[in-house]
Formats: C-alpha cells, sequence, structure tokens
C-alpha cells in the first residue's frame, strides 16, 4: 500500500547510545518532516525537508540530524539519546505545490524510550 | 510563529449526542488551512476535516463540520451522532502558506494544538 513506512515501531535506548529512525513514502512527495509527541504538548516539528538535498530546522531540532538524499527517504539520526528523547515520533510527508490544501500523510509513529 | 490553542485536554459526550472541540490560534498571515486530525489508540494520524481561510463556508464531512471564524481566529469541531469508534484524541493543526514570511521557510509547516481526548459514553 502506498503511503509512509515508519522503522522501528518501538525501540529502548540507552542513555548515549546513537540510533536512526527511518521514514519511507512512495507518493513521490517533496515535503518530508519529522515530529515528536508529548503528552500534553501536541506534535512538534524536530526537522523538515522540501526535497533532495534541502533539510531546514523545526521547532525542536537540538539532539537530532537529518539528511534528504533521495525523495523517498528522510531518516532522523539520534546523535547521543537522553531521557529528555524519550516520544513518539512521527514522520510526515505532502506534495510541495500547493502542498497547503493537503493534509499530511504520516506513517504509523516510533516509541521510543531511553533509560 | 504561528500558535494554535485547544483549551480543553479532555471531553466527553453520551453516544448519538453532539459535542464541540474548540481550537484557537494566532496568526498573521491572511491564507492558510485549518485541519483537524483524530489519532485513536492505535496512534494512527487520521485527517477528519480541512478548511480553507479564503472560504468562508463552513466545511463538513459526513457527521463532522466546523464552525470557522477567522475575525476571531477560532476553529472548532462538531461532532454529531456521536459513536463509540469517536473516541480519540483530536488535534486542531494550521498549515503555513509562508505569505508572511519573505524567506519562504514558514511554507507548508504543520502546527498542532495540544490535543483533546475524546470520550463517548454509551
Amino acid at each position: 500500500n502506498a503511503g509512509v513506512t515508519q522503522t522501528p515501531k518501538f525501540q529502548v535506548l540507552k542513555t548515549g547510545q546513537s540510533m536512526t529512525l527511518q521514514c519511507a513514502q512512495d507518493m513521490n512527495h517533496e515535503y518530508m518532516s519529522w515530529y515528536r509527541q508529548d503528552p500534553g504538548m501536541g506534535l512538534r516539528l524536530i526537522h523538515y525537508s522540501v526535497g533532495a538535498g534541502i533539510t531546514d530546522q523545526g521547532e525542536v531540532p537540538n539532539g537530532y540530524n537529518v539528511s534528504r538524499s533521495t525523495t523517498e527517504d528522510f531518516p532522523l539520526r539520534l546523535l547521543s539519546a537522553a531521557p529528555s528523547q524519550t516520544s513518539v515520533y512521527f514522520c510526515a510527508s505532502s506534495p510541495l505545490l500547493a502542498a497547503a490544501s493537503y493534509g499530511y500523510t504520516f506513517g504509523s509513529g516510533t516509541r521510543l524510550t531511553v533509560v | 510563529a504561528q500558535t494554535v490553542t485547544q483549551s480543553q485536554p479532555e471531553m466527553s459526550v453520551q453516544e448519538a449526542e453532539t459535542v464541540t472541540l474548540s481550537c484557537t490560534y494566532d496568526t498573521s498571515e491572511s491564507d492558510y488551512y485549518l485541519f483537524w486530525y483524530k489519532q485513536p489508540p492505535s496512534r494512527q494520524m487520521i485527517l477528519v476535516i480541512r478548511q480553507e481561510a479564503y472560504k468562508q463556508q463552513n466545511a463538513t464531512e459526513n457527521r463532522f463540520s466546523v464552525n470557522f471564524q477567522k475575525a476571531a481566529k477560532s476553529f472548532s469541531l462538531k461532532i454529531s451522532d456521536s459513536q463509540l469508534g469517536d473516541a480519540a484524541m483530536y488535534f486542531c493543526a494550521y498549515r503555513s502558506l509562508g505569505l508572511s514570511n519573505a524567506g519562504g521557510t514558514s511554507y507548508g509547516k504543520l502546527t498542532f494544538g495540544q490535543g483533546t481526548i475524546l470520550t463517548v459514553h454509551p
């Protein structure tokens, strides 16, 4: 099925470990983004990309890196995991042109726990 | 920067009754899009309804409708004939067209409210 695929669905990390959350979409969407969801705070934007080779920071970028080498993939890297990064992470995509008329297509989320 | 506020952390409704979820937002842009998303326990984000700011007519999707008050910057969601399957977290979201940002970096960004947990009682 077409859509946004996130892996893994669950992950437990130790403080200081690094890892990459994977995100892939097969809809040829130019716009991709990463959000984190925390109780009482809604979804907050971490990083986003408007096309291959172009990324920018969102509201809460510290501790995270992204790259966009292809249109399909937008991985999120945690450099040195901290307990404050315990959260649910969502990847989302949308077309860029006339993008505002679309809601995003979301992945199913990754629940990350840092101990 | 735009902000979205949902002042009701939790709401409840009886099955078959009507409930309204509130949302206000702050922006200096004249054109934008507003959305309501539903997040059931499965965690999947589901688009419920969208509203284009330049359209005065309120959007409707089956049992879901909005009351869009542009001057008041208010965007409430009304759920009629509530069903058990409507129980979920609901998020209000604002999508920028970046028209007030010379660098265009706000274009397409989606800003979410804090969410409202809706409980439906049988």
